[in-house]
């Protein structure tokens, strides 16, 4: 089946670092990424929309400036956290949209696990 | 504005009965429904979907149905088994647009 890769699956920095998070879709090409943030108990909340080659949009209320997305190939984005803070910590998801395996659909990463000290 | 809702947080079901989750949404130009699985710390594994063309659709012990009239649509899991329980979110798309997903709903199956 088709698999979604991220990397790393968690990481603890420092308040003010930068944290760069991959996503791979590894058997099919993704024209379009998702990145979603979950906190404890609640839903997937979409950060922003990243197609290959062009800048991502980002939903209402998602600073750009602090979360940096590329979208490099059709196989790889990015997201940086800028700047770090404690609020920041959270369940990092992606998510990638293509056909495998004659299935359209919406396969998502394992996410990474992001602890802000 | 929710536009995917499951009212239902969470669900108990005997192991080897059916689960029936629910699923309702408000916009009428979501045409591809899906139901994601997902287990704390990991992220979703899609499990079945469903175009707005049709009605029904199963997978194994996974049956998706649609009601377009009344915006709704179900997920029955039969025979239930205590691997199943996780949280199940169900999600709509209108095109190739992006994703909107419910709140989810915690299925716990005992055995």
């Amino acid at each position: 089946g088709a698999v979604v890769s991220q990397h790393p699956s968690w990481v603890i920095c420092k308040s003010g670092t930068s944290v760069k998070i991959e996503c791979r879709s590894l058997d099919f090409q993704a024209t379009t990424m998702f990145w979603y943030r979950q906190f404890p108990k609640q839903s997937l909340m979409l950060m922003a929309t990243s197609n290959e080659g062009s800048k991502a949009t980002y939903e209402q209320g998602v600073e750009k400036d602090k979360f940096l997305i590329n979208h490099a190939s059709l196989t790889l984005s990015t997201l940086t956290v800028t700047s770090a803070h404690p609020e920041d910590s959270s369940f990092y998801i992606c998510s990638a949209r293509g056909v495998a395996g004659g299935v359209d659909t919406q396969y998502f990463g394992p996410g990474t696990r992001l602890t802000v000290l | 504005d929710q536009q995917v809702k499951q009212n239902s947080p969470s669900l108990s079901v005997q192991e080897g009965r059916i689960s029936i989750l629910n699923c309702d949404y408000t916009n009428s130009m979501f045409d591809y429904f899906l139901w994601y699985k997902k287990y704390p710390a990991e992220g979703p594994t899609f499990l079945i979907s469903i175009s707005s063309i049709k009605d029904k659709n199963e997978d194994g012990r996974f049956t998706v149905f649609l009601n377009k009239s009344a915006k709704h649509l179900s997920l029955h899991i039969v025979p239930s088994q205590p691997g199943d329980s996780a949280v199940y979110f169900c999600a709509a798309s209108a095109g190739a647009n992006n994703l909107f997903f419910g709140t989810g709903t915690r299925l716990t199956v005992i055995p």
